[in-house]
């Protein structure tokens, strides 16, 4: 497809589980960002990766969350153990990197995680 | 501590008129500023941006101001249509590659026909 693409849609999964979120970025778009989205609250900066290597992880909330990329492709976010304040809306942006600014973002449709 | 602040939650403005839209900034290493738009269960959508070597950005019906000392920006929306009413959120980079763009936490405008 043209656009950012991520699966499932929608989650629901029982706390204490593992979850794996998937992003298809745009084709030839080398950098893949992360983000959550709370209830009521602003996008919240995970995790970048440029090509297949994560220079910041900054925004990774703890130790349970952790995510790899495929080459340029294909990127999964997984979250073990599950809590309950995990639940949001997962969003996952390419763009492409030309010298030092920054293309804008293209936003996939995200995944809404619910913890139960 | 937010980074980015958008002050003001909402904005409602008539049809034909301008919309401002504002944000300020605390850090003065971001070097990249962009606008997102945002409509209900829809993903944020890239808008306009500016680059910290510019004071303003023109693309269309949508202008941005780039106040570096003021740490502040703003988004110009002339004239308001009501197609506009979404929410928008103000983003910062920093280094060289953009990436860990920070968000402010969105202003939801509404141009009322």
């Amino acid at each position: 497809g043209a656009g950012v693409s991520q699966s499932p849609s929608n989650k629901v999964t029982e706390k204490g589980k593992d979850v794996e979120l998937r992003c298809d970025p745009i084709s030839g778009h080398t950098a893949l960002y992360w983000y959550r989205q709370r209830l009521g609250q602003g996008l919240e900066f995970l995790i970048y990766f440029q090509g297949n290597s994560a220079p910041d992880k900054s925004g990774l909330p703890s130790d349970r969350f952790s995510a790899e990329r495929t080459g340029e492709s294909v990127s999964t976010l997984t979250i073990q153990r599950t809590q309950q304040e995990d639940s949001a809306v997962y969003l996952c942006a390419s763009s492409l990197t030309s010298g030092r600014a920054p293309a804008g973002q293209y936003f996939g449709p995200g995944t809404r995680l619910t913890v139960t | 501590d937010q980074q980015v602040k958008q002050n003001s939650p909402s904005l409602s403005v008539q049809e034909g008129r301008i919309s401002i839209l504002n944000c300020d900034y605390t850090n003065s290493m971001f070097d990249y500023f962009l606008w997102y738009k945002k409509y209900p269960a829809e993903s944020p959508t890239f808008l306009i941006s500016i680059s910290s070597i510019k004071d303003k950005n023109e693309d269309g019906r949508f202008t941005v101001f780039l106040n570096k000392s003021a740490k502040h920006l703003s988004l110009h929306i002339v004239p308001s249509q009501p197609g506009d009413s979404a929410v928008y959120f103000c983003a910062a980079s920093l280094g060289n590659y953009g990436q860990n763009f920070v968000f402010g936490p969105g202003t939801r405008l509404s141009v009322l026909p």
